[in-house]
């Protein structure tokens, strides 16, 4: 089946440096990807809708030149979180969409720890 | 818009019991629905979609849902828990394939012996 393979699992750093997360396509291409945070014990938030050769969409209340999405490759999106604060920590996963049988398929989740 | 409702944060339940986890959804057009498992510190994994094909979905580990539009729910069974049925269980909705995931805010399964 389709797999999203996201790296890294988890990541601790420190207040003021950025962390960048990627989520790779590896048997499909996918024109676009979502980016969810997940607080503990709490549900996804779409942070926003990545698309391969523009610029990302992001929901509202998403700060985007905090969260900073590149998608330059169909199989290949990446998120970075600039200046990370404590506040930043979170679980954040990535999703694509698998055509033509309208699956999602979700990457294992990154675990960031602002410390 | 369209959104997601999930009842019940917690479902307790024994092993070998039948098992029901509830959703309602809301959305002015065509919907698809997807129920997704997380285990702790994991992605989520889809246990079945609907379509729009038939009502009745059967989908991976003895799960299935079926799709009630007068009823606008999707609700999750199973005829006898497990043990590895314990986990976080998510509803979601998307208006037409493509489109983003909205999600509910997830039922636990809890299961005892």
């Amino acid at each position: 089946g389709a797999v999203v393979s996201q790296h890294p699992s988890w990541v601790i750093c420190k207040s003021g440096t950025s962390v960048k997360i990627e989520c790779r396509s590896l048997d499909f291409q996918a024109t676009t990807m979502f980016w969810y945070r997940q607080f503990p014990k709490q549900s996804l938030m779409l942070m926003a809708t990545s698309n391969e050769g523009s610029k990302a969409t992001y929901e509202q209340g998403v700060e985007k030149d905090k969260f900073l999405i590149n998608h330059a490759s169909l199989t290949l999106s990446t998120l970075t979180v600039t200046s990370a604060h404590p506040e930043d920590s979170s679980f954040y996963i990535c999703s694509a969409n698998v055509p033509p049988q309208d699956g999602y398929t979700f990457g294992s989740g990154t675990r960031l720890t602002v410390v | 818009a369209q959104s997601v409702t999930q009842l019940d944060s917690q479902v307790p339940v024994f092993e070998e019991a039948p098992v029901e986890l509830r959703c309602n959804y809301s959305s002015s057009v065509s919907v698809y629905l997807f129920w997704y498992v997380q285990y702790p510190n994991q992605g989520l994994q889809l246990l079945l979609k609907y379509t729009s094909a038939a009502t009745l979905v059967k989908g991976i580990n003895g799960f299935e849902a079926e799709f009630k539009k007068s009823e606008t729910s999707f609700h999750l069974t199973k005829p006898s828990a497990h043990m590895s049925d314990a986990a976080e269980y998510f509803c979601a909705v998307s208006e037409g394939g493509g489109n983003k995931l909205t999600f509910g805010t997830g039922t636990q399964l809890k299961v005892e012996l």
